[in-house]
């Protein structure tokens, strides 16, 4: 059973980077389960998507975010992570991680999420 | 891209069908058959109950299913139980560069 968990900081301030970490286990990053992805829920709201990463480094961006946001993937370590820099107190959220299937068109194996709050 | 539209909340009673829409554009629900819909929990991480419109994934009850009809997609949950009660979103892959959208969400309550 795949499993994955998100790790880093639960508080961060403003204007500095936001880094979280999501380890898989009971399963590989690579061809047979390659994308991956980063999801986030703003406190009581709904669900936003992040952005991808494909286990040989292609990414994909929410525009919104595409500015200030870096993913990248580990596959030794079997990790992918997230970067978010210039933090604000919209970037408050539980942020997932997920793996993306059937082509990545919808996230079948979720972390149980990690909330992160930007605040001085 | 906005969120994809659902209603606020859907509720029945036990032993009930309920249906909870989702109203996208033909830039994503209309134009594609990536539409999924996941259930979340208070304080759980959402599960993926319904993929490429109408699949259900191993181990989803099959009262749960899904359906599309040019922009707006459907998830039925038939004979209704306690344990439906959470909040319910839809996703769909657009062609716009957000590349994947989630709808504003459906809070079930089993009355």
């Amino acid at each position: 059973q795949v499993q994955l968990q998100e790790s880093g900081p639960g508080l961060v301030k403003p204007s500095q980077t936001l880094s979280l970490t999501c380890t898989v286990s009971g399963g590989s990053i690579g061809s047979d389960s390659p994308f991956w992805s980063w999801i986030r829920q703003h406190p009581g709201k709904g669900l936003e998507w992040i952005g991808y990463i494909y286990y040989s480094g292609i990414t994909y961006y929410n525009p919104s975010l595409k500015s200030r946001l870096t993913i990248s993937v580990d596959t030794s370590r079997n990790q992918f992570s997230l970067n978010l820099s210039s933090v604000t107190a919209a970037d408050t959220a539980v942020y997932y991680c997920a793996r993306g299937d059937n082509s990545g068109y919808y996230f079948g194996y979720w972390g149980e999420g990690t909330l992160v709050t930007v605040s001085s | 891209q906005s969120a994809l539209t659902q209603p606020a909340s859907v509720s029945g009673s036990p032993g009930q069908s309920i249906t909870i829409s989702c109203t996208g554009t033909s830039s994503d629900i209309g134009g594609y058959k990536y539409v999924s819909w996941y259930q979340q929990k208070p304080g759980k991480a959402p599960r993926v109950m319904i993929y490429e419109v109408s699949n259900r994934p191993s181990g989803v009850s099959n009262r749960f299913s899904g359906s599309k009809s040019g922009n707006t997609a459907s998830l039925t949950i038939s004979g209704l139980q306690a344990e439906d009660e959470a909040d319910y979103y839809c996703s769909s892959y657009t062609s716009f560069s957000t590349f994947y959208v989630f709808g504003s969400g459906t809070t079930v309550t089993v009355l």
